[in-house]
Order: C-alpha cells, then sequence, then structure tokens
C-alpha cells in the first residue's frame, strides 16, 4: 500500500503481560517515528530512527519500553510487563526528510 | 510554558462559517510548519505544508505564518460538517523533530 501500516489496529491485553506493535512505513522513508496519544490528549513523542539507528530514544517513558527497526523498513515497539497507564493509541509515522510525517491509523491498546 | 500552545476547543461553528484556528509558539528557530486533521480512530493526516512566513491556500484552507508574531493560522472557508475533526497544528526547524499543539477539536453543524 501507499501509506504507513499498522498491526495490529486493536490489541486488548492482560495487565504484566508483553505486547509488540508493528510499523511498516512508507516505502523509501528513512525517518521512521512512534507516538503516543492518550484519550483527548496529544502526541506523546517516543522514539525516532533514521535509517536502523536511534538517534533519540528521550521519549521512551520507562524500561519497559523498547523499539527496534530492521532493513531500515520495518520496526516493532515492544512494551514488556504492560500497565493499565500504557493503555494508549500508539501511533508511527514515517517521512523522507525534509517532507512532512505521514502517519498511520495506529494500534489503540488496553490494558486490562 | 508549552513550546506550542493550541485550544484544545472544541470550537463549534455553523455549517457554512469561516473557521479560525491557531497556535501560537516560542521557538523562534521554528521554519516550517504544518497543520495535521485527525478523525476519530484514525492517524493524523496532514493538510497543509509551509515554510517560513506567509500564506498558503489549497482550496477552502489557508495557512498563514507571522513568525514575526510566533502565531500561526488554519482558516477554513464554508466548513462542512465533514470538516468536524481534531485539528494539530506541527513545527520544526530544519531538523527531524516535529513539535506538537494540542489539537482543537471542532464541530460544524448541519
Amino acid at each position: 500500500g501507499a501509506g504507513v501500516s499498522q498491526s495490529p489496529s486493536n490489541k486488548v491485553t492482560e495487565k504484566g503481560k508483553d505486547v509488540e506493535l508493528r510499523c511498516d512505513p512508507i516505502s523509501g522513508h528513512t525517518a521512521l517515528y512512534w507516538y503516543r496519544q492518550s484519550l483527548g490528549q496529544g502526541l506523546e513523542f517516543l522514539i525516532y530512527f533514521q535509517g536502523n539507528s536511534a538517534p533519540d530514544k528521550s521519549g521512551l517513558p520507562s524500561d519497559r519500553f523498547s523499539a527496534e527497526r530492521t532493513g531500515g523498513s520495518v520496526s516493532t515497539l515492544t512494551i514488556q510487563r504492560t500497565q493499565q497507564e500504557d493503555s494508549a493509541v500508539y501511533l508511527c509515522a514515517s517521512s523522507l526528510y525534509p517532507s512532512p510525517l505521514h502517519f498511520g491509523n495506529g494500534t489503540r491498546l488496553t490494558v486490562t | 510554558q508549552k513550546e506550542v500552545e493550541q485550544d484544545p476547543g472544541p470550537l463549534s461553528v455553523p455549517e457554512g462559517a469561516i473557521v479560525s484556528l491557531n497556535c501560537t509558539y516560542s521557538n523562534s528557530a521554528f521554519q516550517y510548519f504544518m497543520w495535521y486533521r485527525q478523525y476519530s480512530r484514525k492517524g493524523p493526516e496532514l493538510l497543509m505544508y509551509t515554510y517560513s512566513s506567509g500564506n498558503k491556500e489549497d482550496g477552502r484552507f489557508t495557512a498563514q505564518v507571522d513568525k514575526s508574531s510566533k502565531y500561526i493560522s488554519l482558516f477554513i472557508r464554508d466548513s462542512q460538517p465533514s470538516d468536524s475533526a481534531t485539528y494539530l497544528c506541527a513545527m520544526t526547524d530544519a531538523g527531524n523533530m516535529l513539535t506538537f499543539g494540542g489539537g482543537t477539536r471542532l464541530m460544524v453543524k448541519p
């Protein structure tokens, strides 16, 4: 497809379980971003990749959060030992600098 | 104080009205400015992208940047119920990181 693809679109998990969220960026886009959006809130920056490297991990909320990107394409955001406060929409975006970001439709995570 | 301030609304207008959405910012290094539209349960969609000061028009949408006042606006003419969404401003210097406003929720009533 032409846009940013995220999977799954919805995820319900029990507290304490690990989850993996996937992002397929637009082909050729070198930069990839993860954001978190809680209900009625703005965008919270999590991490940014240029190629496979993550020069800015400053937004990751805790060491339970990690992300990787392979082959300069697909990225996975992993949340270990999920907590209820992790419930949010996780958005992925990609860009080809200096063009603006293009977002996927997000993964809606609910931790019960 | 946040780096980018945006009134959260909600802003409710009748169909056909002219809508004005605004953001103020504090970082004078910002020079690329964007407006995103986000429908419920969807990701933000790029609406307008401008560089430096001035106006840019695209159909019913006009983006305006006043760098001297650190103020940007998005105008929507002849607003439609389908324009009901949250509008996010975003900006950056020449780098890769965007700074977002918190979003304004717009409701256009038929």
